[in-house]
């Protein structure tokens, strides 16, 4: 099993341009999140789903959307990237069977650089 | 709502013990986790308590009070590989609560 798996690895924008990061996990899991981590500020999570079709507003959802068409993937978009976006982006599942211990697994991370 | 505290930086020595502290204020808590993050990877999970007193796990122990909002992964016979951050978060009740994360506690070990 790979796990979870997130592309690209890097990348380098344009203010204003625009960019998809990918989330893929092989475990089967209901439940899939987008978080952004900055220094000094910890985890932050943007947006999530409890279920293929569903997604639900984290934190700091300002700026991202976000689409969860397969149970598998889980798509965290820029629509018009600003250097406030600049972060290290992580996507994480969880198994989501209502009970308590939602562990998370991380994917490997999406570094972002906004110039 | 809910707010973790934790130190920000702590500094120990190779084969010690240290404590990493996390208190926490929440509505509807449920369970707290401990995830480990070394510098440039992910965090992964090292442990969740959601029953009051001490969960031993080998060389890293975690310890829950309800009534207090707190929490403390100890971690024994440090090794160097044991630098990293050490990340606590509360999880709620319900379903569909989010878990929420502390900004972590960065460890740094002396040799």
């Amino acid at each position: 099993n790979a796990g979870v798996t997130q592309t690209p690895k890097f990348r380098v924008l344009k203010t204003g341009q625009s960019m998809t990061l990918l989330c893929a996990q092989d475990m089967n899991h209901e439940y899939m999140y987008w978080y952004r981590q900055d220094p000094g500020m910890g985890l932050r999570l943007i947006h999530y789903s409890v279920g293929e079709g569903t997604t639900a507003k984290g934190e700091v959802p300002d700026g991202y959307n976000v689409s969860r068409l397969k149970k598998q993937n889980f798509l965290l978009g820029l629509e018009s990237a600003a250097p406030s976006q600049t972060s290290v982006y992580f996507c994480a599942s969880s198994y989501g069977g209502g009970t308590a211990q939602e562990t998370q697994y991380f994917g490997p991370g999406t570094r972002l650089l906004v110039l | 709502g809910q707010n973790i505290d934790q130190p920000t930086e702590m500094t120990a020595t190779e084969g010690a013990i240290v404590q990493i502290n996390c208190t926490y204020q929440t509505s509807g808590f449920n369970g707290l986790f401990w995830y480990q993050q070394h510098a440039g990877e992910a965090p992964t999970f090292l442990s969740y308590n959601v029953l009051d007193g001490l969960e031993e796990k080998g060389r890293f122990s975690s310890f829950l009070s309800r009534s207090k909002g707190y929490s403390y992964l100890l971690l024994k016979e440090l090794q160097m590989k044991d630098s990293a951050s050490y990340l606590c978060a509360t999880e709620g009740m319900n379903r569909d609560d989010k878990i929420i994360f502390g900004k972590g506690t960065r460890l740094h070990i002396l040799p």
